[in-house]
């Protein structure tokens, strides 16, 4: 099993829409989550941490389920301006100072 | 404001060249990191350091090395460049007051084509 595996997409959404991507991870020892934003030919940028059940900010919304081994990113009211690519990032078995990507979630939000 | 830069930007090379990426960082962070990036591979990671004299391999390091002289830099080396060596390189680095709490936080970037 891989460490992370994300859905890839692409994810395209009318502007307004709710969005939700799941990640999976295979380290059951993980305290800490992340989410992080790319855009295109761009640096990633840390948009969540989750350290407990869940975390949000604004729009966004991380909840984790630790059972099952999943985390979730939950986008309300979709703007323009958040097509990009969505990150899962958690740090791999045995090292909780590196971290491990998921490929990406691809989110495309239409006019 | 504190900041994590790298250079060059975009970098066209000969393969069997020697080339190094620079990456600064002035954050104080003791842990720093070297991925590429490349289609439908995602980050992976190339070289670590968690402080100043200490560096590691990751999981795709062969054909490169760092070195780290001081906690704000960790140059990385490609020794005689390859055509697979045609990537993003993204440079990071993370620090945590509290155990767990390893977010990184990344540079710019450095396109590199090696021809």
């Amino acid at each position: 099993r891989k460490e992370v595996e994300q859905d890839p997409g692409p994810f395209n959404v009318p502007e307004g829409a709710t969005v939700a991507f799941n990640c999976t991870y295979s380290n059951s020892a993980s305290q800490s989550f992340f989410w992080y934003r790319q855009d295109c030919r761009k640096e990633p940028k840390l948009l969540m941490s989750v350290y407990s059940s869940g975390n949000e900010d604004g729009r966004f919304t991380a909840q984790l389920n630790r059972a099952s081994q999943y985390i979730s990113l939950l986008i309300r009211d979709s703007k323009l301006s958040d097509s990009a690519t969505y990150l899962c990032v958690v740090p791999p078995s045995g090292s909780a100072r590196q971290l491990t990507f998921g490929s990406g979630t691809q989110l495309t939000v239409l006019p | 404001d504190a900041e994590i830069t790298q250079s060059p930007r975009h970098k066209i090379t000969e393969t069997g060249r020697q080339v190094t990426l620079a990456c600064h960082q002035t954050w104080n962070h003791n842990n720093m990191f070297w991925y590429r990036q490349d289609l439908g591979h995602g980050l992976r990671l190339i070289h670590y350091s968690y402080g100043v004299q200490d560096t590691n391999k990751g999981e795709v390091s062969d054909g490169y090395s760092v070195s780290r002289s001081n906690t704000e830099d960790l140059p990385l080396t490609l020794e005689s460049a390859a055509s697979s060596q045609t990537s993003v390189y993204f440079c990071a680095s993370s620090e945590s007051r509290l155990a767990g709490r390893y977010e990184q936080y990344f540079g710019p970037g450095t396109r590199l084509t090696v021809t």
